[in-house]
């Protein structure tokens, strides 16, 4: 598998502009999570989805944020309009829950992507 | 108060030295995470673990669930180890992770 799959892997943009981030998680997994890390909060979840649908979106900033996964294989998360604190590199994470062992498995990350806002 | 404190927040050591990064954190939890950031920024799970220990070649983390605390443990260490070792935690039910911040290793040859 080639693992998680995030796109793009670089993105410079001014403030104002719309921003979207694009995922594929592994395939068979049902588990799909949004992080963000920056130097001052470290990471941070943003939203985590489970068979498509948003479990916790606590951690989305504001209302600027959005995320959506329409089917298994693919999630964006969106910043409309982005700012410069929006900064950060974006992490792409999924996992899969099985009925041996601890139930819940390790998350497997993807490359992330760095955001800038000019 | 962090939910999740690790110490040291940097290490350096010398290559083939034991290394051990500590991890505390003040809530109930069904699983505690080690990963490893490499310098390019990729994020890799190294443990994931409830109870007890776990060994994986020269590394080993352990868990106490009554005192809330965890060690990750390297043995030998060698420059490539070099990297940032975040612990983080869920809660029962949920697979919602908490971090610390990290401790950045650095191991010279």
């Amino acid at each position: 598998d080639a693992g998680v799959i995030q796109s793009p892997r670089h993105e410079v943009t001014e403030m104002g502009q719309e921003v979207t981030l694009r995922c594929k998680p592994i395939s068979g997994h049902d588990y799909l999570f949004w992080y963000r890390q920056t130097m001052m909060r470290g990471l941070e979840l943003l939203i985590y989805f489970n068979n498509n649908v948003p479990i916790d979106d606590s951690g989305m900033p504001e209302d600027r944020f959005s995320a959506k996964m329409p089917n298994a294989s693919f999630s964006t998360l969106k910043i409309q309009p982005s700012e410069p604190r929006d900064s950060a590199v974006y992490f792409c994470a999924s996992s899969f829950y099985s009925l041996s062992g601890l139930g819940y498995n390790e998350q497997f990350f993807g490359p992330g992507t760095r955001l800038t806002v000019l | 108060k962090n939910e999740v404190e690790q110490s040291p927040q940097n290490l350096t050591a010398q290559e083939g030295e034991f290394i051990t990064i500590n991890c505390s954190y003040s809530v109930g939890i069904s699983a505690l995470h080690w990963l490893q950031q490499h310098p390019g920024g990729g994020i890799v799970s190294l443990f994931m673990l409830s109870s007890g220990k776990k060994k994986h070649g020269r590394l080993i983390a352990t868990i106490n669930i009554q005192e809330k605390h965890s060690s990750l443990h390297i043995t030998a260490s060698h420059p490539r180890d070099s990297a940032v070792y975040i612990c983080a935690v869920s809660q029962g039910g949920s697979e919602k992770l908490v971090f610390g911040k990290g401790t950045k290793l650095t191991v010279n040859p």
